[in-house]
Order: C-alpha cells, then structure tokens, then sequence
C-alpha cells in the first residue's frame, strides 16, 4: 500500500488566495482526520471524518476553513482566503476501525502565506 | 484538555544510553499511543497500550501505563543516532478515534 498520500507536499500563495490541499486515505481505511502543526501551537486536530460524513470540526479555526470528503478515497482542506498566520504543516491521517485509532499520517503539505 | 503533555521537551543523551520520555494525561482514557515524528515527516505510530496494560513491549521500545497517575512512560533502551526525533503521546478518552497530541518531547543522540 502507498500509504496516505497528500498534495502538493509544498505550497506558497499570497495572502487572500485559495488553498486547497489534498489527500487520498489508506484503501479500506473508514475514519480520515486532517491536523495543523506549528511551532507556536503544536498539532492541533481540525476536522476528522467517519466513512466519509464530517464527525467533529470543532478544530476548524474559522468559516475560511472548510473540508469535504466527496468519496471513501478522496479528502479537501480548503482555505479561502487564506491568511499569514494559516502557515503552517498540515497532515492529514487515516486508521480503520478495530485497530484501537492506530492512525498513519501522510507526509502532509508544508503552506505558506505570504 | 484531552491532550497529553510530554515531558522532557527536549532531551538529549549519548549513543547507547536510554532514554525516558513521561506523558501526562486529565482524563479516564480508553488507550493511549506514542507517536516519533522525524524532521518534516508525518508522524508515525510505535506503540498503543490499552487503559488495563501497565506494560507493553515492542524491540527496544518499553511503554508504561499507571492508570491511577494518569500518566505514562515511553523507555528507548540502547538508543542509536536514527532514534532522533520528536515522540508524542496521544491518550484516546471516550473512543477511539479522537486524538489530540501534546507539544512533544525532542529527542537527539549524539553519535
């Protein structure tokens, strides 16, 4: 399996554009979380997702952010318009259920706003 | 918080030592699991140990759970140069399947 694979890996925009970063779960896998890390706030859990219906987004730091998951192998994080403090990596991670949450991270998309 | 808070921030130790990193948790939890980032990859899962384990064991890696503390304990034992990394906690409350990560402790081993 390729893993959880997320585009682009790197991103530079200008503040007030639209972003929006991309992933593709573990095949089979039912719950698909999206995290931000920073240095200042550490890895901060967004949204996450249960066979595909949004479960918790009570992360999600304002109305700028939104999420889909249109299908079982396909995820969205779009931020729009995006400002200089949403720099930041953002992972997006898969686990199946009866694994006990055992999570598999990608190797997420560092933005920059600038 | 629901988080786990690690302990050391940063450690640093000699290739061939151990090394202990602490997490410290609030709430009752169903599981908790360790985490070791590498600089600019994902996180990757080591180890899950179950609120009724106090031990569990996986090559060098020894992970405590004292329950009635809240709190556990991540042993790296002969630690080599690849070990460097950050390791993080992650305690899971009331499923399994929300989890908030503390700041993480950064481990380096000096060759």
């Amino acid at each position: 399996d390729a893993g959880v694979i997320q585009s682009p890996r790197h991103e530079v925009t200008e503040m007030g554009q639209e972003v929006t970063l991309r992933c593709k779960p573990i095949s089979g896998h039912d719950y698909l979380f999206w995290y931000r890390q920073t240095m200042m706030r550490g890895l901060e859990l967004l949204i996450y997702f249960n066979n595909n219906v949004p479960i918790d987004d009570s992360g999600m730091p304002e109305d700028r952010f939104s999420a889909k998951m249109p299908n079982a192998s396909f995820s969205t994080l779009k931020i729009q318009p995006s400002e200089p403090r949403d720099s930041a990596v953002y992972f997006c991670a898969s686990s199946v259920t009866g694994t006990g949450g055992k999570l598999f991270f990608g190797s997420g998309t560092q933005l920059s706003v600038l | 918080s629901q988080q786990g808070e690690e302990d050391p921030q940063a450690l640093s130790i000699q290739e061939g030592e151990n090394a202990t990193m602490n997490c410290s948790y609030k709430t009752s939890i169903n599981n908790l699991q360790w985490y070791r980032q590498n600089s600019g990859r994902g996180l990757v899962h080591l180890i899950l140990i179950r609120s009724n384990e106090r031990e569990k064991h996986s090559g060098r890696l020894r992970v405590t759970l004292d329950t009635s503390k809240k709190s556990s304990s991540l042993l790296i034992t002969a630690s080599r140069a690849a070990d460097t990394a950050s390791y993080f906690c992650a305690p899971s409350m009331d499923n399994f399947n929300k989890f908030y990560f503390g700041s993480g402790t950064k481990l380096n081993v000096k060759p």
